[in-house]
Order: C-alpha cells, then sequence, then structure tokens
C-alpha cells in the first residue's frame, strides 16, 4: 500500500517568504501526482497535477516538482500572501490501481 | 453543475441508524471517487466509479457501506447501522478521467474536484 508523507505538518512564515513543502511516497510507481489546498471545513481544491513523465508543474507562484526514483515531490510557494493560509495535501496514485493515497497535510499559516 | 455538490452538508444521526450522502458530479465527468477524512488527516479512498460501475470498492470499511451510482452521474453513500467510529467527512471528488487504454504506456491525468463534504456525527 502506497504510504504518503508530507513535511512539516505545520509551517508558520512572515509574509513574502518563499517556502517549500515536501511530500515523500514509498511506491515510486506512480502515474499522476496532486497537490491540493483544503482551507477549514471546505473540500479540497486542486492546484497541480505532475504526470510521471513530467518533471515539474507551474501555476502562479506555485511550482511543484517529482523525483520519482526518490520518491519525493515538493510544493515551492514564491512570495507567501495571507490568503495562502490553508492545509496543503498531496496525494498520488500507484501502477496498481485508479486510486489516490492522501498525505496528512502541512498546515501552513502566513502571518502579515 | 458549475462544481461537484454534495448533500446534506451535515448530518446528525443516532448510532444503529441509516444514512445516506449524495454528490452531485460535474456534468459529463465519468469518473467518481468517494473519501472519508477524519479531524487531523488526510481523506482515505472508500470506492471508486467509471460510469455506472464501481470500479474498485477495495476502501469500503465493511458490508454496512455501500455506494450506487445508477445513472452514471448521481452517486448515494450508503451507511447501514451507524456506529460513533463512522463519524467523519465524506468527501466525494469527480474526474475527466477515463482510465488507460490498451496500447497505453502511461495513465492520463486524473484531475479530481471536490465537492464541500458532508460532516456526519454518529452520536
Amino acid at each position: 500500500k502506497q504510504e504518503v508523507t508530507q513535511i512539516p505538518a505545520a509551517l508558520s512564515v512572515p509574509e513574502g517568504e518563499n517556502l517549500v513543502l515536501n511530500c515523500s511516497f514509498t511506491d515510486s510507481a506512480i502515474y499522476n501526482l496532486q497537490w491540493f489546498r483544503q482551507d477549514p471545513g471546505k473540500g479540497l481544491t486542486s492546484l497541480l497535477l505532475i504526470q510521471s513523465s513530467q518533471r515539474e508543474q507551474t501555476s502562479g507562484r506555485l511550482n511543484a516538482s517529482l523525483d520519482k526514483s526518490s520518491g519525493r515531490s515538493t510544493l515551492y510557494i514564491a512570495a507567501s500572501q495571507p490568503g495562502d493560509s490553508a492545509t496543503y495535501l498531496c496525494a498520488s496514485d500507484t501502477n496498481t490501481g485508479n486510486q489516490f493515497y492522501f498525505g496528512t497535510g502541512t498546515s501552513l499559516t502566513v502571518i502579515p | 453543475g458549475a462544481g461537484v455538490s454534495q448533500t446534506p452538508s451535515n448530518k446528525v444521526t443516532e448510532k444503529g441508524k441509516y444514512v445516506e450522502l449524495r454528490c452531485d458530479p460535474i456534468s459529463g465527468h465519468t469518473a467518481l471517487y468517494w473519501y472519508r477524512q477524519s479531524l487531523g488527516q488526510g481523506p482515505e479512498f472508500l470506492i471508486y466509479f467509471q460510469g455506472t460501475g464501481a470500479a474498485d470498492d477495495s476502501g469500503l470499511p465493511n458490508d454496512r457501506f455501500f455506494a450506487v451510482r445508477p445513472e452514471g452521474s448521481v452517486s448515494t453513500l450508503k451507511i447501514q447501522r451507524t456506529e460513533r467510529g463512522d463519524s467523519a467527512v465524506y468527501l466525494c471528488a469527480s474526474s475527466q478521467y477515463v482510465g488507460r487504454k490498451p496500447g497505453q504506456t502511461d495513465r492520463p491525468k486524473n484531475i479530481q474536484y471536490f465537492g464541500a463534504g458532508t460532516r456526519l456525527s454518529v452520536l
């Protein structure tokens, strides 16, 4: 079974700082790795999806990278803003099924 | 619709009762997933539909849980004889994902769009 770990569990940074969230997974035979944002009491919002043949994806101030061989992905957030405060989750599928396995998330607080 | 809709948003029930949770996916999305999220945890997979059929129900915890999608759009998650341990947020996601076709070495994108969830509380 795929195990997804996210470090750190919580992060607090001043506004404007660049930051990196880490995600690791035990089974490197994945096809899709997805980063989500979850606001309190809300569902998940897809931020970026990286397919196994890709190394990174970018959207605005967000950049996600994927290193399949080492079982790692990172989400880089540039010039953080208070509106970025949320829980960030990563999830991957595996080549043995279509379900996604989620990490427990990193709770980010950006201080004005 | 514009997004994935889940009803009710909150459900409080008593131990032993039967509940139904509804998910209305984005129009045209053939894939539908149910997840369960406990406090402080990531979503945990329950079941995946491709069209009307349950393609993978390996995440259902026991036979008290059942889900249907009779016309390939709206899905209902049904829980019999609810227990306090069933209390969680139940999330639904839909996707345009159609699975890997014969001869494809890679798998298509599977961008999942989530509803706001149903918070189930079993007293």
